[in-house]
């Protein structure tokens, strides 16, 4: 069975420093979909940064970027640049195939001091 | 504008009463999603479907029902079966011509009375 791992339940981060999340995840495919979805106090849950499996490129989205490491199974986040819009739950997500059921790790929340 | 549509956005549920969320979504995606969120938590499964006419059970489907009678429409009924009805419930669709991205409704906040 799938599974995805977030250790920091909550983390804190200075306006304009950086910041990691860590998320390891567990599946036996060769082929998947790994995400960063992050849901503010709103509670809409948008996709941050998304990266296929078989790309060895790590995906980046403007301030956003990860550190894909498929044989350790490792798909930490960094926040460069942090903003006070950036506080917010953060979830770590693993998807097997198309049209799959997407496994979500618990959450880390993210703080950003002024 | 296309998007996911979630309703109500509060919902009051009396003992022994069935109730029923709604979820449209007119991006023309195949797949849809129920989770349920606790305080604090992450999101668990409730159904899914990959394709109209079709749905499989997620982590945690005692007490709720699904249809997907329509490729738009995807209703999760929650059973006087289900105890513990109180949480956030969050729809979303995804499609491969999408990236397989998790489009999300705004949620539906059920509280028992």
């Amino acid at each position: 069975a799938q599974t995805v791992t977030q250790s920091q339940p909550e983390m804190s981060v200075q306006e304009a420093e950086t910041v990691t999340l860590s998320c390891t995840y567990d599946t036996s495919e060769s082929d998947y979909y790994l995400f960063w979805y992050k849901q503010p106090p709103s509670r809409q849950m948008i996709l941050v940064i998304r990266q296929e499996a078989y790309k060895q490129q790590n995906a980046t989205e403007n301030r956003f970027s990860v550190n894909f490491q498929k044989a350790a199974k490792s798909f930490s986040l960094k926040i460069s640049d942090s903003q006070l819009g950036d506080a917010a739950m953060y979830f770590c997500a693993c998807m097997k195939t198309s049209y799959d059921k997407v496994i979500f790790g618990p959450g880390t929340s993210l703080s950003v001091i002024p | 504008d296309g998007g996911i549509t979630q309703s109500p956005k509060y919902l009051f549920r009396k003992e022994g009463q069935n109730v029923t969320l709604s979820c449209e979504q007119n991006l023309n995606h195949d797949a849809m999603y129920w989770y349920r969120q606790d305080p604090g938590q992450g999101l668990r499964l409730i159904y899914y479907s990959q394709i109209v006419n079709d749905f499989q059970k997620g982590d945690i489907a005692e007490g709720y029902s699904v249809s997907r009678e329509k490729k738009e429409s995807f209703p999760l009924t929650v059973t006087s079966a289900q105890k513990n009805p109180t949480a956030f419930y969050l729809c979303a669709s995804s499609s491969g011509r999408a990236k397989n991205i998790q489009y999300f409704g705004a949620g539906t906040r059920l509280s028992v009375l």
